[in-house]
């Protein structure tokens, strides 16, 4: 079985503070892809990125970033410099090789406040 | 850019009617998939489809049916609407059957059941 905890429910920071959304995942599979979603408050989920199991290096795209590690089954979010516009629930989300459907966490409200 | 789009926004509905919800993509993707989103809970597959006419049940399919006529359109049907019906209705696509694939979403349905 597949699960994916997003322990924090709701996050409030000031614009321009650096801020990190957890995702703790479990699976049995020895390949499997994980993957961010922002949900702006229109609605559509919007996708962010996918790490396979294979690759743990970092990733930065402009004020985003994420930590993969495998020995802690930890995929974190961080947002640098935070604005306004980053007001979202974010999703983290886990497929198992072996399965055919996202798991998703329950999500992190991020506000930002000006 | 990929364009999944669904019929309704907001919808409000009486116990005991039967409601379609109607999910369009436009990239010729073959999977598409329908879940619910409820607070504290992320978002919940219901049902999903690898092709035209196939279909698969998700984690919660009780009292929900869906259809595939054509590539292009996945139904959602409550036959029976109920008041725990209540949520918000987000549908997918994908292309191919690929694990790392990722989903892209529409902007969600907004169902009141009353």
């Amino acid at each position: 079985a597949q699960k994916v905890t997003q322990a924090q429910t709701e996050i409030s920071v000031v614009e321009k503070e650096d801020v990190t959304l957890d995702c703790v995942y479990e699976t049995r599979d020895t390949t499997y892809y994980l993957f961010w979603y922002k949900q702006p408050p229109s609605g559509e989920l919007v996708f962010l990125i996918r790490r396979n199991s294979f690759d743990e290096q970092n990733e930065i795209s402009g004020r985003y970033s994420w930590n993969f590690q495998k020995s802690t089954s930890s995929f974190n979010f961080t947002i640098t410099a935070s604005q306004v516009v980053d007001s979202a629930v974010y999703f983290c989300a886990l497929m198992g090789g072996s399965a055919r459907q996202l798991t998703f966490g329950s999500g992190t409200q991020l506000t930002v406040l000006p | 850019d990929v364009k999944v789009t669904q019929s309704s926004r907001y919808l409000v509905k009486r116990t005991g009617e039967k409601v379609f919800l109607e999910c369009v993509q436009d990239m010729d993707h073959e999977n598409m998939f329908w879940y619910r989103q409820d607070p504290g809970l992320g978002l919940r597959l219901i049902y999903f489809s690898y092709d035209v006419k196939m279909k698969e049940k998700g984690d919660i399919p009780e009292g929900y049916s869906v259809s595939r006529e054509k590539k292009e359109r996945f139904s959602l049907i409550l036959e029976s609407a109920s008041t725990n019906q209540t949520s918000m209705y987000l549908c997918a696509s994908k292309f191919r059957d690929r694990v790392s694939n990722e989903q892209f979403f529409g902007p969600g349905t907004r169902l009141t059941v009353l």
